[in-house]
């Protein structure tokens, strides 16, 4: 079974400009889950997504957003991009959200480095 | 917000000690989660837990859910060089919550 795919892996943008990501779930699986890495920070959560309806959202900027497909396969954008976003943008997805047990368990994609300069 | 406290934040160990690093919270978790990541990749998951007192193991590793439900810990027993990287855990309260991460045990391993 294939895992979590995120495209592209990495990706430069500069100051002002926007940017789209893409993720694809694990076969099967209808929650995706977005989150921000980074050095300082570590793993903060941006959005969670389960059958093209954003379930929950984390405590950032509305530059950040989200959306699910009827596929399960999401996108993330950011608009208007400051350096403070360079970061590594990880995936997750789960078969159900809202069950408790091994149905809700995270599974994590290779992530997008993103740069901005 | 919550937030786990993850200790320790690095350890440098010799190839075949044992390893252990543990994760606390001031409030309750339902699940615990264990995630490895190696540099430029995403977390891959090691160890789930998903009740009170639990004791799961995944060949040299092993980790316990705390009874409190506010700790958990990992043990590596004879750690061997590809056991670097850093170690996350993470807590859920329940599936309509979004994960909960510690900022991660970053582990060396000297041959």
């Amino acid at each position: 079974k294939a895992g979590v795919t995120q495209t592209p892996r990495y990706l430069i943008k500069t100051r002002g400009q926007q940017v789209t990501l893409s993720c694809s779930p694990i076969s099967g699986h209808r929650s995706v889950s977005w989150y921000q890495q980074t050095p300082g920070q570590g793993l903060q959560f941006l959005f969670e997504y389960f059958s093209e309806t954003q379930r929950n959202k984390g405590n950032f900027p509305g530059r950040f957003s989200g959306r699910q497909f009827s596929n399960s396969r999401s996108e993330m954008n950011v608009s208007t991009l400051e350096l403070g976003d360079s970061a590594l943008y990880l995936c997750a997805s789960s078969f159900i959200p809202g069950l408790a047990g091994d149905t809700d368990t995270q599974y994590f994609g290779p992530g997008t480095r993103l740069t901005v300069l | 917000g919550q937030q786990l406290n993850q200790s320790p934040q690095s350890m440098f160990i010799q190839e075949g000690e044992d390893v252990s690093m543990n994760c606390t919270s001031s409030s309750i978790f339902n699940t615990w989660l264990w995630y490895k990541q190696d540099p430029g990749e995403g977390p891959v998951l090691l160890i789930a837990l998903y009740k009170a007192g639990e004791l799961t193991s995944n060949g040299r590793l092993t980790a316990q859910f705390g009874i409190t439900r506010k700790d958990s810990f990992l043990n590596i027993s004879a750690s061997i060089p590809s056991d670097v990287g850093i170690y996350f855990c993470a807590g859920q309260n329940s599936g309509n919550t979004p994960l909960v991460f510690g900022k991660g045990t970053r582990l060396s391993v000297i041959a």
